[in-house]
């Protein structure tokens, strides 16, 4: 499965526009790129999905790169609650037998 | 609530006691995994079933831990023996696999704190 970096921790404001980037220099063709939403005490959360270009739905957007080699999560106007551990996963679709996290990246949103 | 349980939140045991967790799946979810998550870490996966097949385990798995899904609905996980070191969060998730390209998106449940004194 292909390895992921991302940035360890993030700060932020409350309304601001938060980015988080992960590396998958060896990603594979059939990998598709995932990210999971984690508070303290709780088990990940599905955020979002995709494989090429650029997803969204209600919660983020995820834009990837021709070269799929990286993406970029991206949180609109994070509120308090978005303060979590946020996990960038790579691997096929169809299977994703098993889910290798990474450390994650700690966003802190502030007041 | 329809999500994923699991039973129970924190667990406080002695070293060398066995301990016994149990997840149940959103009812109509085929796949079911553990994984287990230390402070500070990722989750670690150990091992997941469809239906009652048990398709693949973690090397982290030692021969101290089973794991059970003898109906392919409800799961259990046993840790006989315990170390210090077993003190982890102890994740289940369950999906509903189809066997073709589409979302294999994991729920997951609020986990079992096990501390090992």
């Amino acid at each position: 499965l292909a390895k992921t970096t991302q940035p360890i921790s993030m700060d932020s404001y409350e309304g601001q526009e938060v980015n988080i980037t992960c590396s998958h220099n060896n990603i594979a063709t059939n990998d598709y790129i995932t990210w999971y939403q984690q508070f303290p005490s709780q088990g990940p959360r599905f955020i979002i999905q995709g494989y090429k270009t650029k997803v969204t739905n209600e919660v983020a957007s995820l834009f990837i790169p021709a070269d799929r080699k990286s993406s970029t999560l991206s949180l609109p106007r994070v509120s308090l609650s978005d303060t979590a551990v946020y996990y960038c996963l790579v691997g096929e679709d169809t299977g994703f037998q098993k889910l290798v996290f990474g450390t994650g990246t700690r966003l802190l949103v502030s007041p | 609530d329809t999500g994923v349980s699991q039973d129970p939140r924190h667990k406080i045991t002695k070293r060398g006691q066995n301990v016994t967790f149990r997840c149940d799946p959103i009812s109509e979810h085929n796949r079911l995994y553990w994984y287990r998550q230390t402070l500070g870490q990722g989750p670690e996966f150990l091992t997941y079933f469809q239906n009652e097949a048990q398709l693949e385990k973690s090397r982290l798995l030692s021969d101290r831990f089973s794991a059970e899904r003898p109906k392919g609905s409800f799961s259990t996980l046993e840790i006989q023996r315990t170390e210090q070191g077993d003190s982890a969060m102890y994740l289940c998730a369950s999906s509903l696999f189809l066997g073709t390209s589409g979302n294999n998106e994991q729920f997951f449940g609020p986990g079992t704190r096990l501390t090992v004194l």
